[in-house]
């Protein structure tokens, strides 16, 4: 199973919204909504803040969205904010019952 | 408090194995899966399986079934990976992580940071 393809970066000003993609095929992202987004601080553990495409966890700022189309799901984060520069992963459910993370993207806030 | 505790630093010979722990609290343990996560330095993050807390059973990625094993003690409450035949491209930080419903990983350990040289 290969790794998913996001962009390497992404940069927007405060205030900003960005979208970060995620890209895999129809055994991965295509084929489930099981679609999940990981947010990581330098030297820290990941963190879930979407999940099931869509879905936020109790906690997470209502900033962070997610949707998906066709092979492609997509990470919305609006008002960016200075807190939100860290690394984004994506990871998909996958036809062989496992989980396949995306390549990862580092936002930085300008 | 629902956390996952994982074992200290290790640092080892090309060759060799290792176990790093996982150990759980704050929740029902059968409720959950476990997955294991790696992360070589300034690298991405890389799936490496998971294991269920019912009845033992793994399912590991393609790139580890020859080297990694999943285990789990329910009376401790404690998961465990063994890598067999360490690397140096082994070198990485290594999470455990709880599943929700084979799907998402909501809790993360600290990370154990393996060094092969």
């Amino acid at each position: 199973q290969s790794a998913l393809t996001q962009p390497a970066s992404v940069s927007g000003s405060p205030g900003q919204s960005i979208t970060i993609f995620c890209t895999g095929t129809s055994t991965d992202v295509g084929g489930y909504n099981s679609v999940s987004w990981y947010q990581q601080h330098p030297g820290k553990a990941p963190k879930v803040v979407i999940y099931d495409v869509s879905k936020r966890p109790s906690g997470i700022s209502n900033r962070f969205s997610g949707s998906k189309s066709g092979h492609t799901a997509s990470l919305i984060i609006s008002g960016l904010r200075a807190e939100d520069e860290a690394d984004y992963y994506c990871t998909s459910y996958t036809i062989n019952s496992n989980i396949v993370f995306g390549t990862g993207t580092k936002v930085t806030v300008l | 408090q629902a956390q996952l505790v994982q074992s200290g630093a290790e640092v080892t010979k090309p060759g060799a194995s290792l176990k790093v722990s996982c150990k759980t609290s704050g929740y029902t343990f059968l409720d959950y899966g476990i997955s294991w996560v790696r992360q070589a330095p300034g690298q991405g993050l890389e799936w490496m399986g998971w294991i269920s807390t019912h009845n033992g059973q793994t399912n590991p990625a393609q790139k580890f079934q020859d080297r990694v094993s999943m285990t789990i003690d329910t009376t401790t409450t404690t998961a465990y990976m063994d890598v067999r035949s360490l690397r140096p491209d082994d070198t990485a930080f290594y999470y455990c992580a709880r599943v929700v419903a084979w799907n998402y990983l909501d809790l993360w350990g600290q990370g154990t940071l393996v060094t092969v040289s």
